[in-house]
């Protein structure tokens, strides 16, 4: 099975870039997808088709995907950013997720 | 606007079975796949399946297989998930989620605000 890799957990000063990594084999030659979520909320995608920002996700945050990584980073990260965000990407007609990054704003 | 509205919180037995609703306004039903995902208390995102709200063909997670049923009323404009002999750790909240397509690219563009299941005796 195609399997997804995330560090747990990214802290980031205020301000500051916070990148997050996913992990998994020949990643760069699928298309990547990232969820934030809230606690309690529902996840809301912040980016897919590895660097496409749907409409209302500010301009701080990119995408890209190559090789066996895919970067979410966060420029100028705010506060409000504070939350889980996971990556998805699809293999053989399925979606995967990767486990979930918790980012800290100290 | 496109929105996922989902049935309400559940409590059951051991056994049972839990039918969860997603209902979808804002745009044509039939025209978009829809997605359960299920996510346990401080645990990930869980995909369980998907239905074409179409054709009404569903494709499982290999892991549900045998006890999950997805359907839909496409007059009502409501897609269903239904899992049985439910057990303690399939506790959690699940989502549907809309299933946006782009020239064989896929995201999960709108999703519902969730429901809680919970397997208690």
């Amino acid at each position: 099975s195609y399997d997804l890799t995330q560090p747990p957990s990214v802290s980031v000063s205020p301000g500051q870039t916070a990148s997050i990594a996913c992990s998994g084999d020949d990643l760069g030659r699928k298309y990547a997808s990232w969820y934030q979520q809230k606690p309690g909320q529902s996840p809301v995608v912040v980016m897919y088709q590895n660097s496409k920002r749907p409409s209302g996700i500010p301009e701080r945050f990119s995408g890209s995907n190559s090789g066996n990584t895919a970067t979410l980073t966060i420029s100028g990260t705010q506060a409000m950013d504070e939350a889980d965000y996971y990556c998805q990407a699809w293999d053989s007609s399925i979606p995967i997720f990767g486990g979930g990054t918790k980012v800290t704003v100290l | 606007q496109v929105q996922l509205v989902q049935s309400g919180a559940e409590v059951k037995k051991p056994g049972a079975s839990v039918k969860v609703s997603c209902k979808a306004s804002g745009y044509t039903f039939s025209s978009f796949d829809i997605h359960w995902v299920r996510q346990a208390a401080g645990q990930g995102l869980e995909w369980m399946g998907w239905m074409n709200p179409n054709s009404g063909n569903p494709a499982y997670a290999k892991k549900f297989q045998g006890r999950v049923t997805m359907t839909r009323n496409t007059s009502i404009g409501t897609a269903y998930m239904e899992l049985s002999s439910l057990r303690y750790d399939d506790t959690a909240v699940y989502y549907c989620a809309r299933d946006y397509y782009d020239l064989g690219r896929r995201h999960s563009d709108y999703w519902g605000q969730g429901t809680l299941v919970t397997v208690s005796s």
